[in-house]
């Protein structure tokens, strides 16, 4: 199964909001609510800061939000700071009982 | 807490297995699952594995040549794979799900990753 589809790349300055989509199927992000986003900093574990499609962890930055209309799933970061800097990936729970990422966004600080 | 082992060079049709040591959690009462990411590339879900070790599932790219694993009573993941080849090179994450009645792709607790390298 292919990758869900992210913008290799997303820029903002500081203070703004960037979106990420993530697009999928029917077979995946449509049918179900089990997405998730991860922000992974370089030489780091990913970390989870979105799940079940706009769910925060406890103690992830209420600048993370996160939504989904048909196939798509999006990740919005506001107020936007130089350590959001990061790639990020949704991920998917699929119809065939099996899990999709993304390929993965930078987002750069300008 | 999640550490994994095991990783290194390996040629390729050779096999490896490498480990995840988990502690501060109830480790036989969730989902465990395996993550790669390929150096410089995007993650890629490899497996997972349930509470009991009863249900488990594989990527297409590994079906057949890999085997999940877990002992419960030494909190311990594994990742047996065989017939390696060059695109199995990269970091291997052990990662656990939240739930344990049944696998949702949220891993909210990450092992810091093992390294392992195909070639000749």
């Amino acid at each position: 199964q292919s990758a869900l589809t992210q913008p290799a790349s997303v820029s903002g300055s500081p203070g703004q909001s960037v979106t990420i989509s993530c697009t999928g199927s029917s077979s995946d992000i449509g049918a179900y609510n089990y997405v998730s986003w991860y922000q992974q900093h370089p030489g780091n574990a990913p970390k989870i800061i979105i799940s079940d499609v706009s769910t925060r962890p406890s103690g992830v930055s209420s600048r993370f939000s996160g939504s989904k209309s048909g196939n798509t799933a999006s990740l919005t970061i506001s107020g936007l700071r130089t350590e959001d800097e990061a790639d990020y990936y949704c991920s998917s729970y699929t119809s065939s009982t099996t899990l999709i990422f993304g390929g993965g966004t930078k987002l750069t600080v300008l | 807490h999640l550490v994994e082992s095991g990783g290194g060079l390996v040629t390729p049709g050779g096999s490896l297995r490498i480990s995840c040591a988990a502690s501060g959690f109830t480790f036989s009462g969730y989902y465990m699952t395996w993550v790669r990411q390929a150096p410089g590339k995007g993650l890629e879900w490899v497996s997972y594995i349930s509470g009991s070790g009863s249900n488990t599932n594989f990527a297409d790219s590994v079906k057949g040549r890999f085997t999940i694993s877990r002992d419960n009573t030494m909190n311990t993941l594994f990742l047996q794979m065989n017939s390696l080849r060059a695109e199995d090179t990269g970091v291997y994450y052990c990662a656990r799900d939240v739930t344990a009645v049944a696998v949702t792709g949220t891993f909210d607790i990450w092992g810091q990753g093992t390294m392992v390298t195909v070639s000749s």
